[in-house]
């Protein structure tokens, strides 16, 4: 597709629930960053893909927080025993190497834990 | 470490009026690339602008333009002729190269709410 496409756009879940929020990035491009933003809040960095290459783990808040990415192309975000604290915007971007145009956004996935 | 300061939580503007919204950052690296993002209640992230540490210009991009003054560590937002479409929540950020494919830093961000 022409953008990012981030699946489902609404997830509510009960509390120790599991979740997979699913992004397919833009053909061609990259890397792929995954980012929640709470309420009201800048957006926190989780994790990063680029190419082949080992991802980026950094931002990822604990263990129950994991993220795989397919053939270079869609990636999972799965949260194991969701908690209230998860609940959040989670956004998916992608870019292609070495451009100066900035990342390409999907809408997000809001998820409530309830 | 990189960070992002915003220090500008709100802001109302009057339609037709400029408008700088401020951004301050911290980084010891020597090459990095600052961005600009729109996002409007719909909660999709636009790409506003982008100026590179190493770029001499300021960076334009139609309305925005990129106040970038490197001793200082600002890269303040300047949107002309501003339009009620224009409000909405502005963010800042940063990554420790000048090509976009690294993790952005993001600032708080800047609520602006453009007064008819």
């Amino acid at each position: 597709g022409a953008g990012v496409s981030q699946s489902p756009s609404n997830k509510v879940t009960e509390k120790g629930k599991d979740v997979e929020l699913r992004c397919d990035p833009i053909s061609g491009h990259t890397a792929l960053y995954w980012y929640r933003q709470s309420l009201g809040q800048g957006l926190e960095f989780l994790i990063y893909f680029q190419g082949n290459s080992a991802p980026d783990k950094s931002g990822l808040p604990s263990d129950r927080f994991s993220a795989e990415r397919t053939g270079g192309s869609v990636s999972t975000l799965t949260i194991q025993r969701t908690q209230q604290e998860d609940s959040a915007v989670y956004l998916c971007a992608s870019s292609f190497r070495h451009t100066n145009y900035g990342y390409t956004f999907g809408s997000g996935t809001r998820l409530t834990v309830v | 470490a990189q960070k992002i300061t915003q220090t500008q939580p709100g802001m109302f503007v009057q339609e037709k009026e400029a408008v700088t919204l401020d951004c301050t950052y911290d980084t010891s690296d020597q090459s990095y690339g600052l961005f600009w993002y729109k996002q409007p209640s719909s909660g999709e992230m636009i790409f506003l602008i982008y100026q590179g540490s190493y770029d001499e210009q300021n960076a334009t991009e139609g309305r925005y333009s990129l106040n970038f003054q490197k001793a200082r560590k600002s890269a303040n937002l300047v949107i002309s002729a501003s339009q009620l479409g224009d409000s909405a929540m502005y963010f800042c950020a940063m990554t420790p190269h000048n090509f976009g494919n690294e993790k952005l830093t993001f600032g708080t961000g800047t609520r602006l709410t453009i007064i008819p």
